[in-house]
């Protein structure tokens, strides 16, 4: 079945770093996908990775991907207190471009 | 401004009411989706429109009556919905049968049923 889980919420402080985590369920999922959604807004997409990689760095952004424990995160280096949202981890499923999304990890950074 | 454009931003209907969301996309992309947000459930596929036909329907209910005349545009045509309706809809659309062409998203019609 298609299932994707993150933790709830996630509290840090200015210029530290984030982790938000993120479980799947589908070994057929080609590509991997971070969104943020900043309150009134919809899903931006931050970076994606592709299943075969293990990790991806993007500026301030990284993802780790192990594929055996179907395990993905996301690292923002120096968090900001614009970078306080919800961070949607997503899997896409093979055949059509359907996006699986978990619940939603809010982000809040403190100053 | 995204290149996903969504109309209205809030809308507020009774149960009886008959009102249309309306999505735009100036992307270029072929595939079109109507996603449902509501609070602490994980984002639900409604509709999928790929080059104008509709290739999934996720057992939506038949108040909910999606209609895409070219593959810019989509609609979903809204009547007599009830209050667990409300929710935040959003449009999204990619290029389809490229797994590298993420899914753009407009900000959202915010729907209160009341």
């Amino acid at each position: 079945g298609e299932d994707v889980e993150q933790s709830l919420f996630l509290s840090v402080r200015e210029g530290d770093s984030s982790v938000i985590n993120c479980t799947y369920t589908d070994s057929s999922s080609t590509y991997l996908y971070w969104y943020k959604q900043e309150p009134g807004a919809g899903l931006q997409l931050l970076t994606y990775i592709f299943s075969n990689m293990d990790m991806k760095q993007d500026q301030r952004l990284t993802v780790l991907l192990n594929k055996k424990d179907k395990h993905l995160s996301l690292r923002i280096a120096d968090t900001q207190t614009g970078d306080s949202a919800i961070y949607f981890c997503a899997e896409s499923i093979i055949g059509f471009q359907k996006l699986v999304f978990g619940t939603g990890t809010r982000l809040l950074v403190s100053p | 401004e995204t290149g996903v454009t969504q109309t209205p931003r809030h809308l507020v209907m009774g149960m009886t009411n008959k009102k249309s969301l309306k999505c735009e996309q100036h992307l270029g992309h072929n595939a079109m989706y109507w996603y449902k947000q509501s609070a602490k459930k994980p984002l639900e596929l409604m509709f999928v429109y790929s080059l104008e036909e509709r290739v999934e329907n996720n057992s939506v209910p038949s108040r909910f009556s999606p209609e895409c005349p070219n593959s810019s545009h989509l609609f979903l045509h809204l009547h007599t919905l009830q209050p667990e309706d409300s929710a935040l809809y959003l449009c999204a659309s990619s290029q389809e049968r490229r797994p590298d062409s993420p899914l753009h998203f407009g900000n959202g019609t915010r729907l209160t049923v009341t």
